[in-house]
């Protein structure tokens, strides 16, 4: 089975911190995501990557980038952490179209 | 731009009885459909995925089924137990195949 790791299931952070959120793949999938979830809003996705040092964004990019330097890594980077991105980060990996998609266990993030 | 919707948004059922959630989308071309089961305060867990050729799915005491033409998904779980008691999600990708579109949920209650 392919398995998603998140580095860290829970975590807190003061505001203005640099924060990284990390998720590890091991099945060479070449598409990596990550996904925040909030009461009432859903899933919303903030960047992919389908290739080694290649992103995009998604809906909610603002305030967030990326890193991929390796086909099993995909990074989240908070520049400088604000209360309202307190939230659940989900990473999750795909391979081609007709595969499903594999998500990590989560990171809870708590920015006070 | 796709919409996924599932209705209802809570179900709370006894022990025993077999339950419908629904989902649904507005563009049917779609490459596939996947079933996500969430516990609180954890990471999704795939459960099952069609394909836009397939009709079902079965894995246990779960049966999905899709109909394109009609932009609709079900997911039925048969003989409910109280350990099914969590957040069921359904998704669908978006029309450039590069991130998946989900619904809001359908949070299921089984009681003993």
């Amino acid at each position: 089975d392919v398995k998603v790791t998140q580095s860290s299931r829970y975590l807190v952070k003061r505001t203005g911190e640099k924060v990284f959120l990390e998720c590890v793949q091991d099945m060479d999938h070449e598409n990596m995501f990550w996904y925040r979830q909030d009461p009432g809003l859903g899933l919303r996705l903030i960047y992919f990557s389908y290739d080694v040092k290649m992103k995009e964004k998604g809906d909610i990019p603002e305030g967030y980038s990326v890193s991929r330097e390796k086909k099993e890594r995909f990074s989240l980077i908070l520049e400088s952490a604000s209360t309202n991105q307190t939230s659940m980060y989900l990473c999750a990996s795909s391979g081609d179209r007709v595969q499903g998609y594999t998500f990590g266990s989560g990171t809870r993030l708590t920015v006070v | 731009k796709q919409e996924v919707t599932q209705i209802p948004a809570a179900l709370s059922v006894p022990e025993g009885e077999n339950l419908v959630l629904n989902c649904s989308f507005t563009d049917s071309a779609i490459y596939n459909l996947q079933w996500f089961r969430q516990d609180p305060g954890k990471g999704l867990t795939s459960l099952l995925l069609i394909q836009s050729s397939q009709r079902e799915q079965t894995s246990g005491r779960l049966n999905a089924s899709l109909d394109k033409s009609s932009g609709r998904s079900t997911l039925y779980i048969a003989a409910s137990q109280p350990g099914d008691s969590a957040t069921y999600l359904c998704a669908v990708p978006n029309q450039a195949g590069t991130a998946l579109i989900f619904g809001k949920g359908t949070t299921l209650s089984v009681s003993s």
